[in-house]
């Protein structure tokens, strides 16, 4: 079974730019959840999409949005990227059942670098 | 969710056994506690998951005493690769979704 994919690994940017990120999750995982780690602040959910539909958010700015398509796979933009926005951003697939308790897969993950 | 406190770092030596407790006082009725682990620039990877008492899988043991504000996450004879940070999380149905992380314990093995 093919884990979660994040495309692309590596990503060097210039302020004020914008970035797309991809994931593919788990085949049959309903829920991709979008994370980004910093050494100051951790790892910080940032949103979650199910179904097509953004389920649960985060407390992050506007600049930071994503979709997800008709077969799980999710994107995230950011826009107008800032310094601060470098960091580690992680997806992780899960089946997305309310009703049940279950592990979250994560990628790799991709390493933004503004400059 | 409940919030959890666990230490920052710790030391072992390669062979022994090492045990990682997290405190979650206020944890919930239908909370469960999951420990996940990351190395360097990956994604976290899930270690093990339980509600109370003992449970163990080919990689851990996760101990949980009555009151469950505790827990504790025991890996056997560590080896240099187990160096890593280790996250403790507490949380009810429907959370793998949308995972509070704190601040972890960065665990060093040496030989």
């Amino acid at each position: 079974k093919a884990g979660v994919t994040q495309t692309p690994r590596y990503l060097i940017k210039t302020r004020g730019q914008q970035v797309t990120l991809s994931c593919s999750p788990i085949s049959g995982h309903r829920s991709v959840s979008w994370y980004q780690q910093t050494p100051g602040q951790g790892l910080q959910f940032l949103f979650e999409y199910f179904s097509e539909t953004q389920r649960n958010k985060g407390n992050f700015p506007g600049r930071f949005s994503g979709r997800q398509f008709s077969n799980s796979r999710s994107e995230m933009n950011v826009s107008t990227l800032e310094l601060g926005d470098s960091a580690l951003y992680l997806c992780a697939s899960s089946p997305g059942d309310r009703s049940r308790l279950t592990e979250a897969f994560f990628g790799q993950g991709t390493r933004l670098t503004v400059v | 969710l409940a919030k959890t406190t666990q230490p920052i770092s710790m030391d072992s030596y390669e062979g022994q056994e090492v045990n990682i407790t997290c405190s979650h006082n206020n944890i919930a009725t239908n909370d469960y506690i999951t420990w996940y682990q990351q190395f360097p620039s990956q994604g976290p990877r899930f270690i093990i998951q339980g509600y109370k008492t003992k449970v163990t899988n080919e990689v851990a043991s996760l101990f949980i005493p009555a009151d469950r504000k505790s827990s504790t996450l025991s890996l056997p004879r560590v080896s240099l690769s187990d160096t890593a940070v280790y996250y403790c999380l507490v949380g009810g149905t429907g959370t793998a979704s949308k995972l509070t992380f704190g601040t972890g314990t960065r665990l060093q093995v040496t030989l």
